[in-house]
């Protein structure tokens, strides 16, 4: 089926690991973007892009590491995970840019930091 | 940059009452403002937009969400929840200049029966 998923959806690491989130599309939408969802937060953006090799930090980018090769993948890696990294993490896509355009949001992958 | 608040972290509500959410944001720009649901495990979903025109907009089940420029507001309402309504809402404010799209902490619906 069409749409947008994250593997893994759930993931238990130790700190100072390196770690991966996946995230697909298959809307062929430009943009993509990774959110973290903290308790009393909502959601805030670590890291957009607006197409294959284009990317950009949003509000929270510290610790964390994007890279889009392919329009349909936006992977996003914690080179070194720490304890305050532990959260869920959604990622999204839009078709365009401008914003008014909705977002669309996968499952999202609920990450610990042991 | 633009901010919401979300004026009520949790809004308890028996089944078939009226509900309101409130939301208000900051900006020194034009604005469009979305309304989000966020039912157990799953990702957001859009309720309704307000983009341009009308300031009240309805949405998918059964909300409506009404702009109010000089009070900086977008509440959310329905006229009669129901118990599958339980989920979290998080308000969503983006200005017309950019992509970058800001949430409010979000606001916990519980519909009891």
């Amino acid at each position: 089926d069409a749409g947008i998923t994250q593997s893994p959806r759930y993931k238990i690491t130790e700190t100072g690991r390196q770690v991966t989130l996946m995230c697909h599309q298959t809307w062929s939408h430009s943009y993509m973007f990774w959110y973290r969802q903290d308790l009393g937060h909502g959601l805030r953006l670590i890291y957009y892009s607006a197409a294959a090799d284009i990317t950009d930090k949003g509000e929270v980018p510290d610790g964390y590491v994007v890279s889009r090769s392919k329009t349909e993948n936006f992977p996003l890696t914690l080179e070194s995970a720490t304890r305050s990294q532990t959260s869920v993490y959604f990622c999204a896509s839009s078709p365009a840019w401008g914003g008014y355009n909705e977002q669309f949001f996968g499952p999202g992958t609920r990450l610990t930091v042991l | 940059a633009q901010s919401v608040t979300q004026l009520d972290s949790q809004v308890p509500v028996f089944e078939e009452a009226p509900v309101e959410l409130r939301c208000n944001y900051s900006s020194s720009v034009s604005v469009y403002l979305f309304w989000y649901v966020q039912y157990p495990n799953q990702g957001l979903q859009l309720l309704l937009k307000y983009l341009s025109g009308s300031t009240l907009v309805k949405g998918i089940n059964g909300f409506e969400a009404e702009f109010n420029k000089s009070q900086t507001s977008f509440h959310l309402r329905k006229p009669s929840v129901h118990i599958s309504d339980t989920a979290e809402y998080f308000c969503a404010v983006s200005e017309k200049n950019n992509n970058d799209m800001r949430f409010g902490a979000g606001t916990r619906l519980t519909v009891k029966p």
